[in-house]
């Protein structure tokens, strides 16, 4: 089973609200990572978590934090966003870092009005 | 620095047919993974297939192969027998440390029927 799922699927909210995306995955990995994708774009990493400690930060604004409560679930705080973070959000993990195959959730496609 | 080109931005082929994508990368580590994830409208970045650096045999997967060229740092992905689910944007991913995967700008692939 190499299945990552990523909640909610939508999010539409305020630059003043709030909100949390979710991460799942049961395949017993110990890295776990955010990437953000542009329409038409390739992902481009944003966190990476090792072994429930975060070990990358690709010089995010601090307005996306990243929390890892335990090794299946990675989740991404979201607060005072901007239009221009508009965009589909995936989580992905690996066995470990290094060599390993990246597998992908679903995604979250986000909208900041 | 690690980078993968993928030069072919947008490709077609009729059902049933043939369809090589390309992808050139540049590095100078000898340990590291290629792969081909697949993005179909529904967005879901799904593991294609992979090659270790250190195999010389190129990996395949069903209807799925890939040249994979070490000296020229080439990795093509070649696609038989062409579905209309092949329908997607391909990326050509490397990496020699999951903490720097690295991405081609995709390749937009559309089957017709």
């Amino acid at each position: 089973d190499t299945e990552v799922t990523q909640t909610p699927k939508h999010l539409v909210m305020g630059m003043t609200n709030k909100k949390s995306l979710k991460c799942e995955q049961h395949m017993g990995h110990r890295a776990m990572y955010w990437y953000k994708q542009k329409a038409k774009k390739p992902p481009e990493l944003m966190f990476v978590y090792s072994y429930e400690k975060l070990s990358i930060n690709e010089s995010v604004p601090s307005r996306f934090s990243p929390e890892c409560p335990n090794s299946s679930l990675l989740n991404l705080h979201l607060h005072a966003l901007q239009p221009e973070d508009s965009a589909l959000y995936l989580c992905a993990s690996s066995q470990e870092t290094g060599v390993y195959t990246q597998y992908f959730g679903p995604g979250t496609r986000l909208t900041v009005l | 620095a690690q980078t993968v080109t993928q030069s072919q931005p947008e490709m077609s082929v009729q059902e049933a047919e043939t369809v090589t994508l390309s992808c050139t990368y540049d590095t100078s580590e000898n340990n590291y993974y290629l792969f081909w994830y697949k993005q179909p409208p529904s967005r879901q970045m799904i593991l294609v297939i992979r090659q270790e650096a250190y195999k010389q045999q190129n990996a395949t997967e069903n209807r799925f192969s890939v040249n994979f060229q070490k000296a020229a740092k080439s990795f093509s992905l070649k696609i038989s027998d062409s579905q209309l689910g092949d329908t997607a944007m391909y990326f050509c991913a490397f990496t020699y440390n999951n903490n720097d995967m690295r991405f081609g700008a995709g390749t937009r692939l559309t089957v017709k029927p």
